[in-house]
């Protein structure tokens, strides 16, 4: 158990739908990150929050966004869903010290597109 | 660009046998890399990580990996596999550039263990 949990942990939305998936870091961490996998592959890096604002970003599109609390604990949202958005959602949490910070990774959500 | 190879998509091996999973990256500064496994439906469970110092690693459920630089490489062995480590594992290495890390993963290599 790394401490990170997710919600929900699956989720079935129509094309066109906005979805909102959350991510609780654990303990003492103050950076998320947050991955899209799809099926068969390895994670893809969607973008990095710390301190509440966005400090790194993967080759995603603009309706893909996110918000992270002073809590720590971080939302990512898609609109407009589109069929190849089906994958599973991974958060990543971790205590920015350095540059050699290890991530911890939650559960994730599966999100399927109809 | 940065990238990770994992060449062997599926691999099957007998229970009790020795076990090794290759990785090469691509990566112009020193590396840190990463070893995770993934059960199915699950999430990512860190193996185990190299950052600096000794090229050989150690990590949880018996698992090593060695960094060799003039190879590119960082791949993960076992001396006896149980059919607990059926699973997916991953490869990653951590292009760090300004405040962001960011993980790049492999495609991963599917393990199967025979009775």
């Amino acid at each position: 158990e790394t401490g990170v949990t997710q919600s929900p942990t699956h989720l079935i939305k129509t094309r066109g739908q906005q979805v909102t998936l959350r991510c609780s870091s654990q303990s003492g961490h103050n950076t998320v990150s947050w991955y899209q996998q799809a099926l068969g592959q390895g994670p893809q890096f969607i973008f990095q929050y710390y301190r509440e604002e966005e400090n790194g970003r993967g080759n995603f599109p603009p309706r893909f966004s996110g918000l992270q609390f002073p809590n720590y604990s971080s939302e990512l949202n898609v609109n407009a869903l589109e069929l190849d958005d089906s994958a599973l959602y991974l958060c990543a949490s971790k205590r920015t010290s350095g540059n050699t910070d290890t991530q911890y990774f939650g559960p994730g959500t599966r999100l399927t597109v109809l | 660009a940065q990238s990770v190879t994992q060449p062997d998509i599926h691999i099957t091996v007998s229970e009790g046998a020795s076990l090794e999973l290759r990785c090469n990256y691509s990566y112009g500064a020193t590396p840190y890399l990463f070893w995770y496994v993934q059960s199915p439906g699950q999430g990512l469970q860190l193996l185990l990580k190299y950052f600096s110092g000794d090229t050989l690693v150690q990590g949880i459920k018996g698992f090593e990996a060695e960094f060799k630089r003039s190879q590119s490489s960082f791949n993960l062995r076992k001396p006896s596999v149980h059919w607990s480590d059926a699973a997916e594992y991953f490869c990653a290495v951590d292009e760090y550039g300004g405040a962001t890390n960011k993980l790049i993963f492999g495609t991963g290599t599917l393990l199967a263990v025979q009775p």
